[in-house]
């Protein structure tokens, strides 16, 4: 059973870069058919996708986000990271990672619990 | 970007009441890019119906999806108390991946 949690600094400072980790367990980040996943939610909100990267290292980033964000894997580590630069309060969010499933579902059928990132000086 | 409309944005039931949840698309979506989600308070979503209507694995038969094109239907048959959460609609058709605003299930 494939399980991910995320990790990283619950606080950011305005225009820094919030870094966060997904870890992967229970199965390889090398397996295709999977969209290694960004999806935020702000507080009371719904949900915004930022983007995904596949085992191989292509990424898609949603245009909304696309001029702050990199996506990057580290296979070694069964690891996926997000980076968003500039931030500012409106980044302020619960973060999830999550797996989409491009061979059959072609929907986000396993979630990280989410992890809550503030900015704020 | 296809928007996604859930309504209504609140849904007061009761427990043994059938519950109805609308996912109007600003543009037409194949039925094979449409899902729903719940969440609970403090969870992350979870998949309930993915290709607009094929339940998860695990998800109870008192839940089905049905629709096509620009219209969408999630159906829970008689509801259950754990049923009370806030259900998403989400399309992969054409990117951006969106999701709807969410619609509130809360008990009457």
């Amino acid at each position: 059973q494939v399980q991910l949690q995320e990790s990283g600094p619950g606080l950011v400072k305005p225009s820094q870069t919030l870094s966060l980790t997904c870890t992967v367990s229970g199965g390889s980040i090398n397996t295709g058919g999977y969209y290694w996943s960004w999806i935020r939610q702000h507080p009371g909100k719904g949900l915004e996708y930022i983007g995904y990267i596949y085992y191989s290292g292509s990424t898609y980033y949603n245009p909304s986000l696309r001029s702050r964000v990199t996506i990057s894997v580290d296979t070694s580590k069964n690891q996926f990271s997000l980076k968003l630069t500039s931030v500012t309060a409106a980044d302020t969010a619960m973060y999830y990672c999550a797996s989409l499933v491009v061979v059959t579902t072609y929907a986000f059928d396993i979630w990280g619990q989410g992890t809550m990132v503030t900015v704020s000086s | 970007e296809i928007v996604l409309t859930q309504s209504p944005g609140t849904l007061s039931l009761s427990p043994g009441e059938r519950a109805t949840l609308s996912c109007r698309a600003s543009q037409s979506v194949s039925s094979s890019y449409l899902a729903w989600y719940q969440q609970k308070p403090g969870q992350a979503p979870s998949l309930l119906i993915y290709g607009a209507s094929s339940r998860a694995t695990g998800i109870p038969a008192r839940f089905s999806g049905s629709g096509s094109g620009t219209d969408f239907t999630l159906t829970i048959s008689r509801l259950e108390p754990e049923d009370f959460a806030v259900y998403y609609c989400q399309q992969y058709g054409r990117s951006p991946i969106t999701f709807g605003q969410g619609t509130r299930l809360e008990i009457k």
